[in-house]
């Protein structure tokens, strides 16, 4: 257990409102990670962070965009959603002083777009 | 292109018959291998990392080995408490970021 908490870990949501996913660590860690998954894709990497108020994007990451003003806390928006957001999102952290050292997975949370 | 490929996507097997999952990669730049395990519904579960070849990993019943293009998972007479999907992903040098297979869905049977 990485300490690592989403929330909300369910939401149904309408096309066009905007929704914020928190994410929230008890450690301290420098890097956190959104990402999403999807069948036939897989999780892939929609921002990141290195740093309190140091963020850059992933590879999907139109449609989103994150905050950290805390050290102990990510947070993603969708500033309008959209159906194709329809998702299940999952945030992580590195445990290491480097970035490519291993990953722990918060619970994810549920997001429907209708 | 980096890419991360896992076969089979599904695998069934019966309660103590030991078989391997294969992650093979096609990266730039490998600065570690990671082995995951997904149950319905939760978030991955880290199991080994992996970060030059011959390198070889244990833990209870799985085994994972790494070579210069692929990785092995390998399961000892499995429980059906093995059943999940596992993944595997790729840290990639200079991209900053985990490049993810699409997984094997494990199913041990009693």
């Amino acid at each position: 257990d990485a300490g690592i908490t989403q929330s909300p870990r369910h939401k149904v949501t309408e096309t066009g409102t905007p929704v914020t996913l928190r994410c929230h660590q008890t450690e301290n860690h420098r890097y956190m990670y959104w990402y999403r998954q999807d069948p036939g894709h897989g999780l892939r990497l929609i921002h990141y962070s290195y740093g309190v108020k140091d963020t850059d994007k992933g590879e999907v990451s139109d449609g989103y965009s994150v905050s950290r003003s805390k050290t102990e806390d990510f947070l993603l928006t969708l500033e309008s959603a959209t159906s194709s957001q329809t998702s299940v999102y999952f945030c992580a952290i590195s445990a290491g002083l480097v970035q490519e050292e291993t990953q722990y997975f918060g619970p994810g949370t549920r997001l429907l777009v209708l | 292109e980096d890419q991360v490929t896992q076969s089979p996507e599904a695998l069934r097997l019966q309660e103590g018959e030991s078989s391997s999952l294969n992650c093979s990669y096609t990266v730039s730049g490998l600065r570690g291998l990671f082995w995951y395990r997904q149950d319905p519904g939760k978030g991955p579960e880290f199991l080994f990392t992996l970060y030059s070849a011959g390198e070889e990993k244990e833990k209870e019943r799985l085994k994972a080995t790494l070579t210069k293009k692929e990785s092995f998972l390998h399961i000892t007479a499995p429980k059906p408490e093995d059943s999940a999907t596992y993944l595997c992903a790729v840290y990639i040098q200079g991209a900053q970021k985990l490049v993810f297979g699409q997984g094997t869905r494990l199913t041990i049977n009693p």
